[in-house]
């Protein structure tokens, strides 16, 4: 157990519809990062938040978007979803300012239909 | 930009074999160098990283790597593999000195079969 917790496990959207992830973060960690693993692939980095702010982007649209709260715990946010958004979402938290290991959620798999 | 290579998307061996997971990384600077596991359903697990020092480095479970930098390698071994190693394995870099544990890029992964 990583400490890393992110709700809901799984869910089923509809094509153009909207979904809200959510990851609270290992205790003493202010950084939270998010990840898409589209299946048989690696991870891809999607953005970073560090004081409710996005600390760094990937190759991803706008329609991703995030926040970050004050207790560090974490949101994603896709917008008008699409089939190739079908994805295990991963979040990772770590400690900003050291190059000490980032822990990761199990994920939430995320099926577009 | 970073980017990572693994070679081999898919590797058996038999249960007490060598384990050898191939990782060639392209970096402009040195980076700091991770391999995760995987198991099915689950998130990812930190396995061992090399930021700094010694570059043979030990994990968890009986792994370890070693940073060849003239090669640009960070290959993952095990000596006797065991069925529970079964599982994906994602080699990963991140730029140094930048507290960016958690900016990383990953590989498209090695899935490591064990049998009988």
């Amino acid at each position: 157990e990583t400490g890393v917790t992110q709700s809901p496990t799984h869910l089923i959207k509809t094509r153009g519809q909207q979904v809200t992830l959510r990851c609270s973060s290992q205790s003493g960690h202010n950084t939270v990062s998010w990840y898409q693993q589209a299946l048989g692939q690696g991870p891809q980095f999607i953005f970073q938040y560090y004081r409710e702010e996005e600390n760094g982007r990937g190759n991803f649209p706008p329609r991703f978007s995030g926040l970050q709260f004050p207790n560090y715990s974490s949101e994603l946010n896709v917008n008008a979803l699409e089939l190739d958004d079908s994805a295990l979402y991963l979040c990772a938290s770590s400690l900003q300012g050291s190059d000490t290991e980032a822990f990761f959620g199990q994920g939430t798999r995320l099926t577009v239909v | 930009a970073q980017s990572v290579t693994q070679l081999g998307s898919h590797v058996s061996v038999s249960e007490g074999a060598l384990v050898l997971l191939r990782c060639n990384y392209s970096s402009s600077v040195p980076p700091y160098l991770f391999w995760y596991v995987q198991y099915p359903n689950q998130g990812l697990q930190l396995l061992l990283k090399y930021t700094t020092g010694a570059t043979l480095v030990k994990g968890i479970n009986g792994f370890e790597a070693e940073f060849k930098k003239s090669e640009t390698s960070f290959h993952l071994t095990k000596p006797s593999a065991h069925m529970s190693d079964a599982a994906e394995y994602f080699c990963a870099v991140s730029k140094p000195n930048t507290g960016t544990a958690s900016k990383l890029t990953f590989g498209t992964g090695t899935r490591l079969q064990v049998t009988l």
